[in-house]
Order: C-alpha cells, then sequence, then structure tokens
C-alpha cells in the first residue's frame, strides 16, 4: 500500500531534550516536505527536499534540522526543542515538482507537544 | 501576511445543499491544491489543478488563472463531506507551498 509514514504519532517532551521524528514514504517520491499546522494559522512549510542531499528551507525553518540521505526517508530533528513548536506536525511527499507538479501524499501526523 | 485567501472560515450547510469554497492568491502560481481534512487530523488531496476544471464525483474544482481564483464545488452534499477543506499553492517562482487557513464545513442531515 502506497503511504506515508511518521512516528511518533504522539510525543510530550521536555525543553531542550533533543528529538527526531521520522518520515518514510514507499512511493519512491523525489518531493518530501515537513509542515507544522497551528490554530488559526493553518498549514505553514518548514524544509522540504527535492531529492536525495537537496534541502531547503519553507517558510518557518528556525529550530529545526533535516536531512536527505535515502530517497524514502526525511526525518525531521528537534535540536532543543522549545514550547513554540508545540504543534500538529505532517511530513508529506509527491512524485515531482522539478518542471511539472504532482499531488501530495501526508503521513498521518505528529503531536507534539513541548513543556 | 498570508496570500493565501479563503472564504467563508466557516460553513454550515443542510444535506443536500450545493457549497462553494472559495481562495484567492496573490501572485502567479504553478499549481493549485484542494485538501480536505477530517477530524482526527489526516490530510488528503482532492485535486491539484494548474489551469480550467477537474471533476471526481461529486466534487468540483474550477480555477481562474487570470483572476487568481479557484474555487471547491461539493454537489449533493452529505454529512460525511463535513472536514476543513484547505487550498494550497505553489507560486511559479519556487519549490514552497503556501496554503489558505482552512474553510471548515458542516453538513447537517
Amino acid at each position: 500500500e502506497a503511504q506515508v509514514t511518521q512516528n511518533p504519532r504522539y510525543l510530550i517532551t521536555v525543553t531542550g531534550k533533543k528529538l527526531t521524528v521520522t518520515c518514510s514514504q514507499n512511493m519512491n517520491h523525489e518531493y518530501m516536505s515537513w509542515y507544522r499546522q497551528d490554530p488559526g494559522l493553518g498549514l505553514r512549510q518548514i524544509y522540504y527536499s527535492m531529492n536525495v542531499e537537496v534541502t531547503d528551507k519553507g517558510d518557518v525553518p528556525e529550530g529545526y534540522k533535516v536531512s536527505r540521505k535515502e530517497k524514502r526517508n526525511f526525518p525531521l530533528i528537534l535540536e532543543s526543542p522549545s514550547p513554540n513548536q508545540t504543534s500538529l506536525y505532517f511530513c508529506a511527499s509527491s512524485a515531482r515538482l522539478a518542471g511539472g507538479n504532482s499531488e501530495q501524499y501526508f503521513g498521518p501526523g505528529t503531536r507534539l507537544t513541548v513543556t | 501576511k498570508n496570500e493565501v485567501e479563503q472564504s467563508p472560515q466557516n460553513l454550515t450547510a443542510q444535506e443536500g445543499e450545493f457549497i462553494t469554497i472559495n481562495c484567492s492568491y496573490s501572485v502567479g502560481i504553478s499549481a493549485l491544491h484542494w485538501l480536505q481534512q477530517h477530524p482526527g487530523g489526516g490530510i488528503v488531496s482532492l485535486f491539484m489543478l494548474s489551469s480550467g476544471k477537474k471533476k471526481h464525483g461529486r466534487l468540483i474544482a474550477t480555477i481562474n488563472i487570470q483572476e487568481k481564483h479557484s474555487s471547491l464545488h461539493i454537489t449533493a452534499s452529505h454529512p460525511r463531506d463535513s472536514a476543513v477543506y484547505i487550498c494550497a499553492v505553489r507560486w511559479n517562482t519556487g519549490n514552497q507551498f503556501y496554503f489558505g487557513t482552512g474553510t471548515s464545513l458542516t453538513v447537517i442531515p
């Protein structure tokens, strides 16, 4: 089954404790992206990757890191989480972006609370 | 400043009604996406448009590139259509996506 998986689905952590949210897709998609969703602000793009070893900042990259060492995986790293990073996070992938457009497939979301 | 505007923010309809949700954006785009998010959070892509009109079942999406406007129509609405509908655009100058804040639709039996 074609899917985007994220882990963990729920996480409560404390300020400053490094964490990683994993994202994996099994569709051989080139484009992958991370978004956060906050009430009243909607979805905002954190980072995206056009392909392996190619990543770029989105609208709200501060406090986050990503890596794309393999095509299927795109982990989101919070080196020192703060309460303002409490949010619902989505990973998404699509077949291509360069030279065209494809629909995005979203993961189930990760609800992160930083206390 | 949010350059993708959706209206209305909230919408309540009786089952069977025809529904329209609007999305306006400020600059040229390479693609516009309509997404559906059910309570519980999962997001599904409904349509991707760069011109014209697309139809899938009771859902129709249109886009007017000159007017920088798109509409999502639901014919013969049903309670299972209750969800948040989100418009997303990719500007034609880059690879980022920008989102409207969503339209919360409730369809009453």
